[in-house]
Order: structure tokens, then C-alpha cells, then sequence
């Protein structure tokens, strides 16, 4: 069965500190991996999507790391500040469908 | 900032009603699709469409319909809204990336129904 499962569930760290989160997917075949953050009330909204052939991506404090061998999936947020509290959320592709696999998320919360 | 726009963010509504649930987009996306987000949970695609005049139903059984007339809009509908039908309702439309050929998707800020 096709499976995107995150870790942790959830994460509270203060502002100003690195943090990292998890994405092991059971996926295939396997086209593409996306993270996406959604705030509160809000929409998800793309941070990065790398295929099978990228390693690490970067967007800003947002860096995501793919190792397709072991369907391992990171995202690593550098210096976190207070507007990085939301929930993130991994999704893996298929293939040439548009059916997405979507992780429950890692809801974060930067303290002050 | 999205260029994808739904109406009501929030409805709070009594069982038995008829509801549509607005979703327009101005970026000329052939690809729009309908998740339902219950909290804590992942995104269900419950309906999708490929164009105007077509509609195909998602992963997720739902009683919601959809309709393509034009190329920027794609409502959902409920006939009889229940309780069970309480949930956020996500609107996306997509591109494909040239390199990868990858759709992404930009999601609408959300439509919370609530059915008493």
C-alpha cells in the first residue's frame, strides 16, 4: 500500500534554532517528493519538489534532503523564526498521475 | 500571493441545505482538484478535473459534485448537506514544471463547512 508517514507528529522549538523533520514513504514507482506548508486555516503552499535524481534542495531557511535508495525524505529549517510555526506536510507522487500520497504532516511550533 | 480564490472561507449551516462551495482561479490552469482536510489528518482528493467539461471523482468517496463550464471556475456542490459532511474543503489548481514535467499544485485558502 502506498504509504507517506512523517515524524515527529509534532515539535516545539525555540526561535532562533535548527530543527529537522522526517519523511519515510512506501511509494512506487516513485515520480516526485514535495514539501508543503500549511498555516493555520490556511492552504498548503510548495516549499520544494525534487525528483528521483536531486539529492537536496533549497528554498530559503528550507532545505530538503531525498535519498530514494532507503524513500527517505528530510527538511531541515536553518535559524527558525516564529512565522515557521504551521504544520508540513510531505507528499510522493506515483508517477505520471495525478493521484498525490499525502503525509498527516509535522505540526511545528517556534517559541519565543 | 495565491492566485487561487474560494468563497465562503467559513459556513456554518443547518442539515438538509444545498451548498456550493466557490472556487476560481485567474492563472489559466487546465488541472483543478477539490481535498477534503479533516484536522490532523492528510489531504483526500475527492474530485478533479482535467479541463472544461471534464470531472472525474478522487480517492475519496464524497456526495459532493462538481461542475467545469469555465476554464477558471470549479464549484463544489452539496445537494443535502449532514454533519458528516463537517470538514475543509481544499480547492488546487496545477502546472506542469518544464524540467520535470511534475504537476504543482497551488491550493485556495480553504472553505471550512460546518453542518449542525
Amino acid at each position: 500500500k502506498n504509504q507517506v508517514e512523517q515524524s515527529p507528529q509534532s515539535l516545539i522549538i525555540l526561535e532562533g534554532k535548527n530543527c529537522t523533520l522526517q519523511c519515510n514513504y512506501t511509494v512506487s514507482p516513485f515520480s516526485n517528493l514535495r514539501w508543503y506548508k500549511q498555516d493555520t486555516g490556511r492552504g498548503p503552499v510548495s516549499l520544494t519538489i525534487m525528483t528521483f535524481s536531486e539529492n537536496t534542495k533549497s528554498n530559503g531557511r528550507y532545505t530538503a534532503t531525498l535519498d530514494a535508495d532507503t524513500k527517505q525524505s528530510s527538511l531541515h529549517i536553518t535559524a527558525s523564526q516564529l512565522s515557521d510555526s504551521a504544520s508540513y506536510i510531505c507528499v510522493v507522487s506515483p508517477g505520471a498521475t495525478n493521484k498525490l500520497i499525502f503525509g498527516t504532516g509535522t505540526l511545528l511550533a517556534v517559541q519565543p | 500571493e495565491a492566485d487561487i480564490y474560494q468563497t465562503p472561507r467559513y459556513l456554518v449551516i443547518g442539515t438538509g441545505k444545498k451548498i456550493t462551495l466557490e472556487c476560481s482561479q485567474t492563472m489559466g490552469h487546465d488541472k483543478m482538484y477539490w481535498y477534503q482536510q479533516d484536522p490532523g489528518m492528510e489531504l483526500h482528493l475527492i474530485h478533479y478535473s482535467y479541463g472544461v467539461n471534464s470531472t472525474e471523482k478522487g480517492d475519496l468517496s464524497s456526495e459532493s459534485t462538481v461542475s467545469r463550464i469555465r476554464t477558471e471556475h470549479f464549484p463544489l456542490t452539496l445537494e443535502s448537506a449532514r454533519p458528516s459532511h463537517t470538514s475543509q474543503y481544499l480547492c488546487a489548481s496545477s502546472e506542469p514544471i518544464p524540467s520535470s514535467g511534475a504537476n504543482v499544485l497551488t491550493f485556495g485558502a480553504g472553505s471550512r463547512l460546518t453542518v449542525l
